[in-house]
């Protein structure tokens, strides 16, 4: 069974640096084809994809926020870190992590399991 | 990325078909068949229903459909049952190792 956790703070302060863990079981992040990604969806709003990172460390951004955000991976304790620096009121979300397969394949591309999601908010 | 467009709300009572459509761009919707459609029960993890445009996980039933014609993918849902009653939200692959998100609709069984 896939699970996936999210965990980090709860309030951050304006400016400040923004650090959220996934833990994830049930699969491993050293299989060929598989990616974890980072979404997340402020109040009202739109999901917003952030980041994603596959087995072989490659890692990509949303290009409207790549210069904030850096994602990590420590496979051999089935983690995910995903850093957001300058943090601003805007900023404030539900923040989810998710199993991304067949990241690159020609078939089957998708997010098949998603965290319960971490509420940020951030005060200015 | 510009976020992929939904209807905010659709409803239909049980036993009859609603359609949600998801409208993007050429680059995104249109350009490739990487369209996954998710359901979301208030306080619980998103749930994959629909990928590649028309592939049902195993598991869904296929009352769940879907489909995409140019830049619109739609997902719809036959026979409608109480617990269909969720939001939905598309997601479609955009290039360049990006991804990108409907704006999600409120279904309401009736």
């Amino acid at each position: 069974q896939v699970t996936l956790r999210e965990s980090g703070p709860a309030l951050v302060k304006a400016t400040q640096t923004l650090t959220l863990t996934c833990a994830f079981s049930g699969f491993s992040l050293s299989t060929r084809e598989m990616c974890v990604s980072w979404i997340r969806q402020a109040p009202g709003k739109a999901l917003e994809w952030l980041a994603l990172i596959d087995w072989d460390d490659d890692k990509y951004y949303s290009t409207s926020l790549k210069t904030r955000l850096t994602i990590s991976k420590d496979t051999s304790k089935n983690q995910v870190v995903l850093t957001m620096t300058n943090m601003d009121p805007v900023d404030t979300a539900t923040y989810y992590c998710a199993r991304m397969v067949s990241c690159y394949g020609d078939f089957g591309r998708r997010i098949d399991s998603w965290g319960q999601g971490t509420l940020v908010t951030v005060s200015s | 990325q510009s976020a992929l467009t939904q209807p905010r709300s659709v409803s239909g009572s049980p036993g009859q078909s609603v359609s949600i459509s998801c409208t993007g761009t050429s680059g995104d919707v249109g350009g490739y068949r990487y369209v996954s459609w998710y359901q979301q029960h208030p306080g619980k993890a998103p749930k994959l229903m629909i990928y590649d445009v028309s592939e049902r996980p195993s598991g869904v039933p296929d009352r769940f459909s879907g489909s995409k014609s140019g830049n619109t993918a739609s997902l719809t849902i036959s026979g409608l049952q109480p617990e269909d009653e969720a939001d939905y939200f598309c997601c479609s692959y955009a290039g360049r190792y990006t991804w990108v998100f409907g704006g999600g609709t409120k279904l309401t069984v009736l």
